[in-house]
């Protein structure tokens, strides 16, 4: 398996109040990107990072900010919790080469935002 | 922005039969992967393809790439429980931002 790891693996919170999720990795790989995951939308991605402090928007990144001030880990921030980012959050780690980006994920962290 | 579709949306066949799983693009694909996720795990890399009509195969697992790039398959051979779960395509857009279909179910009954 490679090594990342994500936690929590499952949180419950309120509405409003601020929520962190964080992915670590032992891989020393440049790119990590965070998805969620919901029924009938697949896996969309939120935000990624190519290096450290180095971040860029995904498809939905509304209510989301993302930092990484170190090579190994990748933080996700929803900065006032609202129902509709009820979710399973994916980390995501790949090393593009000109040939192939094979990202590598994390088991997941489920949120519920009540 | 670029869509993968995926057929069928969901799938249960009995085991030792085989299956086909689709992925269509409406644009070109410059890398096209597959992968596999366990019910509440998460996804677990399978295969890559790149070239027009390029086929690979790991253990009873076949993937291939249609000649013009916007059509792929996966197809199981003599399906077995450990092959239930649920399958992805993804595929990577000139921004290095991935996009995944939204996934076929498969359930392999004993």
């Amino acid at each position: 398996d490679a090594g990342i790891t994500q936690s929590p693996r499952h949180k419950v919170t309120e509405t409003g109040t601020p929520v962190t999720l964080r992915c670590h990795q032992t891989e020393n790989h440049r790119y990590m990107y965070w998805y969620r995951q919901d029924p009938g939308h697949g896996l969309r991605l939120i935000h990624y990072s190519y290096g450290v402090k180095d971040t860029d928007k995904g498809e939905v990144s509304d209510g989301y900010s993302v930092s990484r001030s170190k090579t190994e880990d990748f933080l996700l921030t929803l900065e006032s919790a609202t129902s509709s980012q009820t979710s399973v959050y994916f980390c995501a780690i790949s090393e593009p080469t000109e040939a192939k980006n094979i990202q590598y994920f994390g088991a997941g962290t489920r949120l519920s935002v009540l | 922005s670029q869509e993968l579709e995926q057929s069928p949306q969901s799938l249960i066949v009995q085991e030792g039969k085989n299956l086909t799983i689709n992925c269509t693009s409406s644009k070109t694909l410059y890398g096209l992967y597959w992968y596999k996720q366990k019910y509440g795990e998460g996804l677990i890399f399978l295969m890559m393809l790149q070239k027009g009509g390029e086929e690979k195969s790991h253990e009873k697992i076949t993937a291939k790439l249609d000649e013009k790039k916007q059509q792929s398959s996966l197809h199981i051979t003599a399906s077995q429980p450990s092959h239930a779960g649920i399958y992805l395509c993804g595929a990577e857009n000139t921004g290095n931002q991935f996009y995944f279909g939204t996934g076929t179910s498969l359930t392999v009954i004993p």
